[in-house]
């Protein structure tokens, strides 16, 4: 099992620019989700996907778009990055039930925004 | 919203404890964990606590929470440089339909060799 995998690693946009960044999981959960690391703010929830089919926004979803485009794989599109956008994004995914549902993280993308 | 509080750095000698804490917010919570960040990598979830609990153990590992206080704590005992690492507080509540994790700002432990 590969676990949760992103690409790219890296990424360098000029401002005004538009990409996607990838996620894809292996382990067959239900809930996939998309956080940016800024540093001293800890995590922050861009978007969720509970289930294959729906998308909810998180705590600081402009500027954002998302997809699932199956059970396996979430993206995340930038439109028109912007300075403020330069962060470490991660993807990861858990089942949802009354478990403890551990949340399974990808390995990360450092985008910077010129 | 909910809130999760940690101080952003600790550093201690390696074979010494090292106890990092967090508060938080929700009275709701479910779970809460700790989750591990070394350099370059996403997190990896190292131990959690439901919330009718008041300590676990797991090796060096000992969870202690306090649900009055909503105050969490996570003790290493004989800390490793390789303990080095970003440590996070999180806390699982509810927002609706959906069991919303909230992540601390992570506190930086450095192992003194």
């Amino acid at each position: 099992n590969a676990g949760v995998t992103q690409t790219p690693k890296f990424q360098v946009l000029k401002t005004g620019q538009s990409m996607t960044l990838q996620c894809a999981q292996d382990m067959n959960h239900n809930s996939m989700y998309w956080y940016r690391q800024d540093p001293g703010m800890g995590l922050r929830l861009i978007y969720y996907s509970a289930s294959e089919g729906t998308t909810d926004k998180g705590e600081v979803p402009n500027g954002y778009n998302v997809s699932r485009l199956n059970k396996r794989e979430f993206s995340l599109r930038l439109e028109s990055a912007a300075p403020s956008q330069t962060s470490v994004y991660f993807c990861a995914s858990s089942t949802q039930g009354v478990t403890y549902n551990e949340q399974f993280f990808g390995p990360g993308t450092r985008l910077t925004v010129l | 919203g909910e809130d999760v509080e940690q101080s952003l750095f600790l550093s201690v000698r390696e074979g010494d404890s090292s106890v990092i804490n967090c508060t938080y917010t929700d009275s709701s919570s479910t779970y809460l964990y700790w989750y591990k960040q070394e350099p370059g990598a996403g997190l990896q979830l190292l131990t959690y606590i439901f919330s009718n609990m008041d300590m676990k153990q797991d090796q060096r590992l000992t969870v202690l929470l306090n649900k009055k206080d909503k105050h969490l704590s996570l003790r290493i005992a004989d800390t490793q440089t390789g303990d080095s690492a970003i440590y996070f507080c999180a806390e699982r509540g509810r927002s609706g339909g959906y069991q919303k994790v909230t992540f601390g700002t992570g506190t930086k432990l450095q192992v003194i060799p």
